[in-house]
């Protein structure tokens, strides 16, 4: 099965950096995937993660450690409009090819 | 990039209603699409794997005679919420990949079901 674990909420101010952590446990890992969701709206990737390591796509920062099964979204220069749910999502390669598995989202509130 | 359309963008019927779902892939070939529902707060929850040309793979406790799926080409799926009672009511998102492992799934826009 699978376990994936994020905190709820978090606040963050416009401007600043934050960082969101994501832990999982699964028997098949096979890539993890960052994605944003506003509300009532679906979700849009952000960044994807299958080795060890940082992948930086501007001002949007996903890290892997496969051995401590844990990775975390760094947002930088916080704007107003990064308000929204950010969902971590697992692979696993043992149940399909493609199959996520989403964690229950960290809805971040930006304030001015 | 790739597009995944979904329709209708909201539902609203009465109990007892059967309600049919389609999700399109745009501009790419999509052999595999997924279903998810969302309830109010909280995150995505797979139902089921559409396989174009063979029968879903359904994820536990989801009921295969009440969700009904066809993907009869490689560009559509479809998913049937038959005989909806109000607890059916939520947020049905579909996706869909390229292919190959680098590939993230792309999300239609989803529909909003609201059963009276």
């Amino acid at each position: 099965g699978q376990n994936i674990d994020q905190p709820t909420e978090m606040t963050a101010t416009e401007g600043a950096i934050v960082q969101i952590n994501c832990t999982y446990q699964t028997s098949g890992f096979n890539g993890l995937f960052w994605y944003q969701q506003h509300a009532g709206e679906a979700p849009t990737f952000l960044s994807y993660n299958v080795l060890d390591g940082l992948e930086e796509k501007g001002r949007f920062s996903s890290f892997l450690s496969r051995s401590k099964g844990y990775s975390y979204l760094l947002l930088k220069e916080l704007q107003m409009k990064d308000s929204a749910s950010y969902l971590c999502a697992v692979r696993d390669g043992l149940t399909g090819a493609n199959n996520l598995f989403f964690g229950t989202g960290t809805r971040l509130t930006v304030i001015p | 990039g790739a597009v995944v359309s979904q329709h209708p963008s909201r539902v609203i019927c009465k109990s007892g209603t059967s309600v049919k779902i389609e999700c399109r892939s745009l501009d790419f070939q999509a052999t595999t699409m997924f279903w998810y529902r969302q309830f109010p707060k909280q995150s995505l929850m797979l139902m089921a794997t559409s396989n174009e040309g063979s029968k879903a793979t359904y994820e536990q406790g989801v009921e295969k005679d009440k969700f009904l799926i066809n993907h009869a080409s490689l560009t559509l799926s479809t998913l049937t919420v038959t005989s909806a009672h109000p607890e059916d009511s939520s947020f049905y998102i579909c996706s869909a990949s390229v292919g190959g492992d680098q590939r993230p799934q792309h999300f239609g826009d989803g529909t909003r079901l609201s059963i009276l």
